[in-house]
């Protein structure tokens, strides 16, 4: 699986856009991009995931490159309960077996009042 | 609610001592694994469970066994617990054939400290 590379901490202020960058610059063709988020010390939770195209649902819009080595998540309105770490992850979507995905410490957004 | 339970969610130990952290789901998931998480860092791999009767180690395996006889349960067994096993463990499942829709469900966490 391909490693991503996320910026440590970021801030945001409440009501404005939160744009959370990803680089996965070595993601092959068959590869998603997932995002999640850990709010506390709470399990993660999946925020949205996208392969080539532009997503968006209910929590957040999820931007991919053309090239598919970069990804921003866009949280439009961020909350105080917004503040949490997140996780940008890669992961085949051939189902042939189990990829040992990695959770690298992902990105801090404080989202400040 | 269908999801991933785990009990206990918090747990003091002696170092020596052994015990069983449980993981169960109702979603009909394949795959299971564990994950720790020490303070400030991200989440390492343990062991993973592709089905019943089939498990394997992933990137921090050392002091843990795992087995999974049924679908919806996946223990993981702390053998002798030392202090540098003190860390939160979370259990996670996943469908293998609704990928890439069928994301990780994690479950809310233990939190084990040895003493």
């Amino acid at each position: 699986d391909a490693k991503t590379t996320q910026p440590t901490s970021m801030d945001c202020a409440e009501g404005r856009a939160a744009n959370l960058p990803c680089n996965h610059s070595t993601i092959s063709g068959n590869e998603y991009v997932y995002w999640y988020r850990q709010i506390h010390s709470q399990g993660p939770q999946y925020i949205i995931h996208g392969l080539k195209n532009n997503e968006t649902n209910e929590m957040a819009s999820l931007i991919i490159t053309e090239d598919r080595k970069s990804s921003t998540l866009i949280l439009p309105h961020a909350t105080l309960r917004d503040t949490a770490v997140y996780y940008c992850i890669v992961r085949s979507v051939n189902s042939g077996g189990y990829q040992k995905v990695t959770f690298g410490t992902g990105t801090k957004l404080q989202v400040i009042p | 609610n269908a999801g991933v339970t785990q009990t206990p969610k918090f747990q003091v130990l002696k170092t020596g001592q052994s015990m069983t952290l449980q993981c169960a789901q109702d979603m009909n998931h394949e795959y299971m694994s564990w994950y720790r998480q020490d303070p400030g860092m991200g989440l390492r791999l343990i062991h993973y469970s592709v089905g019943a009767g089939i498990t394997d180690q992933g990137e921090v395996p050392n002091g843990y066994n795992v087995s999974r006889s049924t679908t919806e349960d996946f223990p993981l067994r702390l053998l002798s617990a030392a202090p540098s096993q003190t860390s939160v463990y979370f259990c996670a499942s996943s469908s293998r054939w609704k990928v890439p829709g069928g994301g990780y469900t994690f479950g809310s966490g233990t939190r084990l400290t040895v003493v």
